[in-house]
């Protein structure tokens, strides 16, 4: 059974560039989250997917925004980047919504 | 307003002693409580989780024990080794919503030799 994969693993960008951060969901599971972990601190909710609609939303500004594709895969995408949004983003899936999340090893981002 | 709080900030054991995590939350719709384990350069892998039906839950070397009435959980690590040297969040959610997390801070684990 192959997990959660995400790329790139690091990835650096300039303030004020767009990024895309991709996922592919673990096999048989439809929903997809992406939590944002700053250093030191537990990952924070972003979004949740869940059969290509989103499904919740955290406390993110709207230049965070996401998709889901049929295969179940996902996409992150910040615009404006700001250097706050330097931190690790990972990607969870789940059977359902109810299910156990299992995580990625996440994207490192880095904004300068 | 942090609605999972963590306790202690670090922790530090010898080996084969008893690692205790406390956890305390706010939001009395969350009925799911995992424990993540996260090492350096890898994502939050899923440890022991409970539903507050039950007030303890064995795994292993893990327990975790919930205190409904009190709104906290703990995790307990039996004879810790070094590799289990990591950092432990607890998390919790309301699963009649979406699958949303909230996680505590997290707590750093040292297992000395």
């Amino acid at each position: 059974e192959t997990g959660v994969t995400q790329s790139p693993t690091h990835l650096i960008k300039t303030r004020g560039q767009q990024v895309t951060l991709r996922c592919s969901s673990q096999s048989g599971h439809n929903t997809v989250s992406w939590y944002q972990q700053a250093l030191g601190q537990g990952p924070q909710f972003i979004f949740q997917y869940y059969r290509e609609e989103e499904n919740g939303r955290g406390n993110f500004p709207p230049r965070f925004s996401g998709l889901q594709f049929p295969n179940y895969s996902s996409e992150l995408n910040v615009n404006a980047l700001e250097l706050d949004d330097s931190a690790l983003y990972l990607c969870a899936s789940s059977r359902d919504g109810r299910s156990p999340l299992h995580f990625g090893n996440g994207t490192r981002l880095t904004v300068t | 307003q942090q609605q999972v709080k963590q306790s202690p900030q670090s922790l530090i054991v010898q080996k084969g002693g008893i690692s205790i995590i406390n956890c305390a939350y706010e939001n009395t719709a969350f009925d799911y409580f995992p424990w993540y384990q996260q090492f350096p350069g890898k994502g939050p892998a899923l440890l022991i989780a409970i539903r507050p039906d039950v007030s303890e839950k064995k795994e292993g070397r893990f327990t975790i024990s919930f205190n409904k009435s009190a709104k906290q959980f703990s995790l307990h690590i039996m004879d810790s080794q070094p590799g289990d040297s990591a950092t432990y969040f607890c998390a919790a959610m309301s699963t009649g919503a979406n699958s949303k997390l909230t996680f505590g801070k997290g707590i750093t684990l040292s297992v000395r030799p």
